[in-house]
């Protein structure tokens, strides 16, 4: 069974840093590029970085680009995100998800259920 | 971008009647669109890829059709659990990017 938990949510200042960890198992974890995708209070879903099965390929959403680092382990099955530079509206809960393809043109085939990011002062 | 236009933003249907959902797409994506279900509190699942090929589990009762810039999904007979909101989804080109949604409410 496909698994995805996500985990370092919280409340954090703007300006500030987060790193958010998303555990996999149930899959071959270097087969499969892997994304977040966030959604904010009252809002629909946003896509927000992915990387490819090896990591070496990756792309962000422009609203994060430069603020937000994806990047993964995989030797030990685990997808991160590191979040700097932290804005009131990147408060969303943040989705681990698994893409159907190596990279390039796949869906969402599996999704985690999510960790808050809470940005306030 | 690639914007994703869903239609209505929300559609009240009883229990066992059909629901239709749509979604337009800025741009020609061919048949690269993807239909997910959200129910608040849970993780998103994927519905159709391929814009007409049903995920693993999916029942028959969920279909999807179209491509290029038009799209529809159709619930047959719409069962309780089905309610919330449906999102569709293009994985043409970056960024990846997903309609508003519809939310589908009991009536």
């Amino acid at each position: 069974e496909v698994q995805l938990l996500e985990s370092g949510g919280g409340l954090v200042q703007p300006g500030g840093s987060l790193r958010l960890s998303c555990a996999s198992s149930g899959f071959t974890f270097t087969n499969y590029a892997m994304n977040w995708v966030r959604q904010a209070p009252g809002k629909g879903l946003e896509w927000v970085s992915v990387t490819s099965g090896s990591g070496f390929n990756t792309h962000d959403a422009d609203s994060v680009k430069g603020r937000f680092t994806i990047s993964r382990d995989n030797s030990n099955n685990t997808l991160y995100l590191q979040m700097d530079n932290l804005r009131a509206e990147d408060t969303a809960i943040y989705y681990c998800v698994k893409d159907s393809v190596w990279f390039g043109s796949g869906a969402f085939d599996m999704w985690g259920q999510g960790t808050m990011v809470t940005v306030s002062s | 971008e690639m914007v994703l236009t869903q239609s209505p933003a929300t559609l009240s249907v009883s229990p066992g009647e059909r629901a239709t959902l749509s979604c337009r797409a800025s741009r020609n994506i061919n048949s690269h669109l993807a239909w997910y279900h959200h129910k608040p509190g849970q993780a998103p699942r994927l519905l159709i890829y391929g814009a007409s090929t049903r995920a693993t589990g999916i029942p028959a009762r969920f279909s999807g059709t179209g491509s290029g810039t038009e799209f529809t999904l159709t619930i047959s007979s719409l069962q309780s659990e089905e309610f919330g909101v449906y999102y569709c989804q293009q994985y043409y080109d970056w960024p990846r990017t997903f309609g508003q949604g519809t939310k589908v409410e009991i009536k």
